[in-house]
C-alpha cells in the first residue's frame, strides 16, 4: 500500500521552463492538495481537488495550473517557473472534507535557477 | 497566512525526558490537528481534537485544547530519540492552516 507518491522528487529548472509534478493516491480518497513549504512558514496551499474533474484556488494558486482527470492522480504545472517558486512541494489527499487528516507525500524538491 | 504559531521554534531534550509544545491561534476552529514531519518526508498525522474537546490521549502523547486561550499543547512522554523530528499544529475552521513547527531535538 504505497499511499500517497510523488514524482519526480527533485528537480532543477531554469527561469521560464515549464513543468508538472505528479501526484497518485491508492486510498480511494476523494479530496486532493497541493502544497509547498518554505523555510520558517508552514505549509500552504496552493490548490485543491474535491473530487474527479474538480479544483479551487487554495491561499497561493498564482503561477500554478491543477488537473484532477482521474480520482487517484493530481497533477500541479509551473507554467513559467520563477524563482520564488523554488520550494518543496507536497501533495496530500483525504477521504472527506478539508477538514479532517491528510495523508502526505514525502514531497518534490523544486529548485528554479 | 498562518493561524497557528508554534512555541518553542526549537526544542532540545534527553532522552526519556518530556517534551512539551505549544500552539496558539487567533480565531475560532471547529478542530486542531498535530503533525510529525521527519526530515525529508512527508507530513504524518499524529492526532485531533475537536473544539469541545479538552483532552486526548494517543500512546505517549496528550494534546491539550483551551479555546478560551485559543491554544493547544501537544506533551511527548518519556521521549526516544525517533521522536526527532518536527511538529506542525493545523487549525481548522473552513480551511487547514499550518503553523511554522517546532523543531525537536531528542538526544540519545
Amino acid at each position: 500500500n504505497a499511499g500517497v507518491t510523488q514524482t519526480p522528487k527533485f528537480r532543477v529548472l531554469k527561469t521560464g521552463q515549464s513543468m508538472t509534478l505528479l501526484c497518485a493516491q491508492d486510498m480511494n480518497h476523494e479530496y486532493m492538495y497541493w502544497y509547498r513549504q518554505d523555510p520558517g512558514m508552514g505549509l500552504r496551499l496552493i490548490h485543491y481537488s474535491v473530487g474527479e474533474g474538480t479544483t479551487a484556488k487554495g491561499e497561493v494558486p498564482d503561477g500554478y495550473n491543477v488537473s484532477r482527470l482521474k480520482k487517484q492522480n493530481f497533477l500541479l504545472g509551473l507554467e513559467s517557473a520563477a524563482p520564488s517558486q523554488t520550494s518543496v512541494y507536497f501533495c496530500a489527499s483525504s477521504p472527506l472534507g478539508r477538514n479532517q487528516p491528510q495523508h502526505f507525500g514525502d514531497g518534490t524538491r523544486l529548485s528554479i535557477l | 497566512s498562518q493561524q497557528g504559531e508554534e512555541d518553542p521554534q526549537a526544542l532540545s531534550i534527553q532522552e526519556g525526558e518530556n517534551a512539551t509544545m505549544n500552539c496558539s491561534y487567533k480565531t475560532s476552529i471547529n478542530n486542531l490537528q498535530w503533525y510529525r514531519q521527519n526530515s525529508g518526508r512527508g507530513l504524518v498525522h499524529l492526532i485531533l481534537i475537536r473544539s469541545n474537546e479538552r483532552e486526548k490521549h494517543s500512546g505517549r502523547l496528550r494534546v491539550t485544547l483551551d479555546t478560551s486561550k485559543k491554544s493547544s499543547s501537544l506533551l511527548i512522554t518519556a521521549s526516544r530519540a525517533a521522536d526527532t523530528a518536527s511538529y506542525f499544529c493545523a487549525t481548522v475552521d473552513n480551511d487547514m492552516r499550518f503553523g511554522a513547527g517546532t523543531r525537536l531535538t531528542v538526544k540519545p
